[in-house]
């Protein structure tokens, strides 16, 4: 019974460039939660999505992050234009709808690096 | 923002108990009391969640209190695998998101 699988685990990216990062939740999970730490930081809710839905994006930036969750296939995070700024872990939770028990569980996470 | 204290840091000597106290005085009555541990670089991992009565399981127990505006999360037998960040969140059972605060950061010495 294989986790949240992140993808890729560490990621390199020039000013300007753009980043994609991946997410494929627990299998029977249908809800998905991006999570952003800067260094040092503790951990920010950015984006809630079911499939083929954007629920909560209270905590997206608002210009050049967008996030996805197709009915096939993972989440996916797209930031465009990075910036050093945006040097972060990225972490990807996936739960089945209902707060409780395990609540969420989390992936490995994905090590943006902006040069 | 969180509505949970805790403190900074904390120490503890393997092979004793640690004990990890936070405040949520503010907690209203759905609200679920959540601890999640973040080891170094890794991804945040559940530990153990009530509402107001104590609750045990393999890792380790939540004691709260009865006016339920603080708790005490037990690691009985703390190990250097332990080591840390933890976090206490409170939250409505079916709420959709996590609001992580800054958490304790426990560091067990051998």
């Amino acid at each position: 019974n294989a986790g949240v699988m992140q993808n890729p685990r560490h990621l390199v990216r020039r000013r300007g460039q753009e980043a994609r990062l991946r997410c494929s939740p627990m299998k029977g999970h249908s809800h998905v939660y991006w999570y952003r730490q800067l260094p040092e930081e503790g951990l920010k809710f950015m984006v809630y999505l079911q499939k083929e839905n954007i629920i909560d994006e209270s905590g997206m930036p608002k210009e050049r992050f967008s996030a996805e969750f197709p009915k096939e296939g993972p989440s996916i995070l797209r930031i465009q234009q990075v910036v050093r700024g945006d040097s972060a872990a990225y972490f990807c939770a996936s739960s089945s709808g209902q707060l409780k028990g395990y609540g969420y569980t989390f992936g490995s996470g994905t090590r943006l690096t902006v040069v | 923002d969180a509505k949970t204290t805790q403190p900074p840091s904390m120490d503890c000597a393997e092979g004793r108990a640690a004990n990890l106290p936070c405040n949520h005085s503010t907690i209203s009555g759905n609200e679920y009391v959540y601890w999640y541990r973040q080891i170094h670089s890794q991804g945040p991992q559940y530990i153990i969640h009530g509402l107001k009565n104590n609750e045990t399981n393999e890792m380790a127990s939540l004691i709260i209190t009865e006016d339920r505006k603080s708790s005490t999360l037990i690691l009985p037998h703390a190990t250097l695998r332990d080591t840390a960040v933890y976090y206490c969140i409170v939250s409505p059972q079916g709420a959709q998101k996590l609001v992580f605060g800054q958490g304790t950061r426990l560091t067990i010495n051998p």
